[in-house]
């Protein structure tokens, strides 16, 4: 079955280094990868969007690398502030799956000042 | 621009009650349109998407169902709540070419069933 795994552990960074959160899947071949951001008691908010012929995607500081040989996505947040606290999301969908998205459990982030 | 709206924020609920959830879009034509469940710590589950008015797709066999009455107007319903019915229910959206866009998603409905 289809499986999305990311660090069920918290990852617990110093303000200013870059944080790094891995995304690995399993039997799936998705089309597009994506990243979103959920704070306690919200919605996901998205960030950012890669497709599958595409190896990396930028916006201010977050980095996404998507390597569908490894099966792999790496999010990376440069200069991390306090405020990029949150858990983050990767979810991928598939070509001709109506656009449905399907989300792994979220890794844990904190920015520690 | 455009927004989502979802309602209640929180509810609570006994069991063998009925639910109803409303998710509402504005500022778009013909959405896809997506509930999501989420228990404490974990994923986002799909629990049903619709491409269109009328349109449906269950992904997971429960105690609930949605409908789209009209357009943009996406609900979802059980007529008699479960324990395991307790969770983090979130209504998205985004456009119909909707692989290539992020969701858009709604504030949620913290649902606990007493």
């Amino acid at each position: 079955s289809q499986k999305i795994e990311q660090n069920s552990e918290a990852l617990n960074i110093q303000e200013g280094k870059t944080a790094t959160l891995t995304c690995n899947y399993t039997n799936y071949s998705p089309a597009y990868l994506q990243w979103y951001r959920q704070d306690p008691g919200r919605g996901p908010v998205f960030l950012l969007l890669i497709r599958e012929n595409e190896k990396e995607k930028r916006k201010e500081r977050l980095k996404v690398t998507f390597d569908t040989t490894l099966k792999q996505s790496l999010f990376h947040i440069t200069a991390s502030q306090p405020a990029d606290s949150a858990t983050y999301l990767c979810a991928l969908s598939h070509y001709n799956q109506g656009g449905k998205l399907i989300f792994g459990q979220g890794t844990e982030l904190s920015v520690k000042p | 621009s455009q927004t989502i709206h979802q309602w209640p924020a929180t509810l609570v609920q006994p069991v063998g009650s009925p639910l109803s959830l409303e998710c509402t879009v504005e500022g778009t034509s013909n959405p896809n349109l997506y509930w999501y469940r989420q228990a404490a710590g974990r994923g986002l589950q799909l629990l049903f998407y619709s491409v269109g008015i009328g349109q449906i797709s269950s992904e997971v066999p429960q105690n609930l169902s949605a409908s789209r009455p009209q357009d943009r107007q996406f609900i979802l319903s059980s007529k008699k709540l479960l324990l395991s019915d307790s969770g983090f229910y979130l209504c998205a959206w985004t456009i119909v070419q909707g692989l290539s866009y992020g969701y858009t998603f709604g504030s949620g409905t913290r649902l606990t069933v007493v």
